[in-house]
C-alpha cells in the first residue's frame, strides 16, 4: 500500500479566509512534504518535514503554515491567500529522511483563491 | 544553477511502438533519479527509480537508462499504450537530502 490521502479534493476560498488542507498516510514513513503545482509546470518544493519536524523551508511566504501533528498527519494551513496561490497542493512522503528512498504523492488539491 | 532539463515538451508515438523520453540533468552530485507519470487532474505517480551505482533499470514495458558521462537520463516504454497518455517528469534528487527537484515534463501522446 503506498496511499497518501488528501482532503479536500477542491477548495475555493476568498483572500480573508482561513482553510486548511490535510494530508494522511499510514505507510509508517517519517518523512513528509508539501509540493505546489500550477497548471502545466512541475511540482516546487515548499515544505519537509522530518520525524515530524520541519526540515525545509523553501522560502515560503508566512500566508502558508504547515504543521504535523503525529507522523502520520501533515496539514497546510492558509491564510490571507492571494488569486496567484491558486494550485494544486500535493503531499508525499518517504520512508526515511535523507535516505534516498522514493517519495510517493497524493493526488492533490486543488485550491482556487477568489 | 541547478536544473534537470527535458529535450522535448511533447512526444507523439503511434499506439504498439516504443517511447523514449530524455531528460538531462547538471548536478553530478545527485545519485539518485526518479520518473513519475502524471494523468490529467491526479498527482504524479511513481513509474521507476535508478539509483547512480546503476547504468540500466527494467520495469515492467519500462527501461530507464542513466549515462553518467553526459548527465543523460532516459525512460523506454514498451509496446506505448493509450493509458501510457501523460506528462512524464524526471527528477533529481540528491542522496542524504530531501529535495527533489523536477524536470519540465514531457507530453506523451498515444495515437492509435
Amino acid at each position: 500500500d503506498t496511499e497518501v490521502t488528501q482532503t479536500p479534493k477542491h477548495l475555493v476560498m476568498g483572500m480573508t479566509n482561513k482553510k486548511s488542507l490535510k494530508c494522511e498516510q499510514h505507510m509508517g514513513h517519517r518523512a513528509m512534504y508539501w509540493y505546489k503545482q500550477k497548471a502545466k509546470k512541475p511540482p516546487e518544493l515548499m515544505f519537509v518535514y522530518s520525524y515530524e519536524k520541519l526540515s525545509i523551508n523553501e522560502s515560503v511566504p508566512s500566508r502558508f503554515s504547515p504543521e504535523c501533528p503525529n507522523s502520520s498527519l501533515l496539514n497546510l494551513h492558509l491564510h490571507a491567500l492571494q488569486p496567484e496561490d491558486s494550485a494544486l497542493y500535493l503531499c508525499a512522503s518517504s520512508q526515511d529522511p535523507g535516505t534516498g528512498n522514493t517519495i510517493y504523492f497524493g493526488e492533490g488539491s486543488w485550491l482556487t483563491v477568489v | 544553477g541547478e536544473s534537470v532539463g527535458l529535450h522535448l515538451p511533447t512526444l507523439s508515438v503511434q499506439e504498439g511502438d516504443n517511447s523514449i523520453i530524455n531528460c538531462a540533468y547538471s548536478n553530478s552530485a545527485s545519485d539518485y533519479f526518479i520518473w513519475y507519470k502524471q494523468e490529467s487532474g491526479k498527482g504524479p505517480q511513481f513509474i521507476i527509480d535508478i539509483r547512480s551505482n546503476m547504468d540500466k533499470r527494467q520495469g515492467q514495458r519500462v527501461t530507464v537508462l542513466l549515462n553518467k558521462t553526459v548527465k543523460h537520463l532516459s525512460l523506454q516504454i514498451a509496446a506505448t499504450q493509450p493509458g501510457d497518455s501523460a506528462v512524464y517528469f524526471c527528477a533529481e534528487r540528491r542522496y542524504n537530502t530531501d529535495k527533489l527537484i523536477f524536470g519540465t515534463g514531457t507530453r506523451l501522446q498515444v495515437f492509435p
